[in-house]
C-alpha cells in the first residue's frame, strides 16, 4: 500500500529553527508538496519538489531526496505565527495525491 | 481576488436529509476536487472534475455525488447523509492540466455534523 509518514507532533521555540521530515513509500512519483494549515482553516501551499536538492523561499526551505524516499521542511527564525500543521504529501505514478496526516508544530515563547 | 467559495461553511443536518455543499472559483481553472479531513488522518480525495462534465472518483465516493456543469461550479451533493460523513470537507482548484502538478488553491472548509 501508498504511506506517507510524518510526526504527529512537534515543538520548538521561538526564533530556533525546525526540522519537519516525511518519508514516503508510493507507486512511483511525481513530485512532493507541503502545505501549512492553521487550526480551523484551508491548507495553503507551501512548496513543490520534484528534483532532488533543497528549494529555498525565505524562511522556509524543502528538501527532497527520492532515492531515499524522503523529504523535510526547514522552518528557520521560528515565529509564533507559525504554530500550525504541516501537511506532506507525493504525487504517485497515476497522478493521485496521496497525503500524510500532517505534523502539529507548536511553537512556544 | 482569487478565491474558492464553499457554502455553507458550517451545516448541522439528520440522517437521511439531502444537502448540497456549493464550490466555485473566480480563477478559471480546469481541475477542481473534494476532500474530506478527519482527526489523525490525511486529507482524503471524494471525487475530483478535470473539466466540464468530466468527474472521477477519488478514494472516498461512498454517500457522495458531485457534477461540473459549468467550469467555475462544483457542488458535492449528500442524498442520504450518514453519521460517518460528519468531517470537515475541502473544494479546491488548481489551473495544472495535469492532475496535482500544480498548487491547489482551496476554500475555507464546511464543517458538516450529521446527527
Amino acid at each position: 500500500g501508498q504511506n506517507i509518514d510524518q510526526p504527529t507532533e512537534m515543538t520548538a521555540t521561538e526564533g530556533a529553527i525546525v526540522q519537519i521530515n516525511c518519508t514516503y513509500q508510493t507507486s512511483g512519483f511525481n513530485g512532493l508538496f507541503w502545505y501549512q494549515q492553521h487550526a480551523g482553516e484551508a491548507p495553503t501551499f507551501l512548496s513543490y519538489n520534484v528534483l532532488d536538492g533543497l528549494e529555498e523561499k525565505g524562511r522556509f526551505s524543502s528538501f527532497l531526496s527520492r532515492s531515499k524516499g524522503y523529504s523535510y521542511l526547514l522552518l528557520k527564525e521560528l515565529q509564533m505565527k507559525d504554530s500550525a500543521s504541516y501537511l506532506c504529501a507525493v504525487v504517485d505514478s497515476n497522478y493521485q495525491l496521496i497525503w500524510g496526516a500532517g505534523t502539529k508544530l507548536i511553537i512556544k515563547p | 481576488e482569487a478565491q474558492v467559495t464553499q457554502n455553507p461553511r458550517y451545516l448541522i443536518t439528520v440522517t437521511g436529509k439531502k444537502l448540497t455543499v456549493t464550490c466555485s472559483q473566480n480563477m478559471n481553472h480546469e481541475y477542481m476536487s473534494w476532500y474530506r479531513q478527519d482527526p489523525g488522518l490525511g486529507l482524503r480525495q471524494i471525487y475530483y472534475s478535470m473539466n466540464v462534465e468530466v468527474t472521477d472518483k477519488g478514494d472516498v465516493p461512498e454517500g457522495y455525488k458531485v457534477s461540473r456543469k459549468e467550469k467555475r461550479n462544483f457542488p458535492l451533493i449528500l442524498e442520504s447523509p450518514s453519521p460517518n460523513q460528519t468531517s470537515l470537507y475541502f473544494c479546491a482548484s488548481s489551473l495544472s492540466d495535469t492532475p496535482n502538478t500544480g498548487e491547489l488553491f482551496f476554500g475555507e472548509g464546511s464543517r458538516l455534523t450529521v446527527l
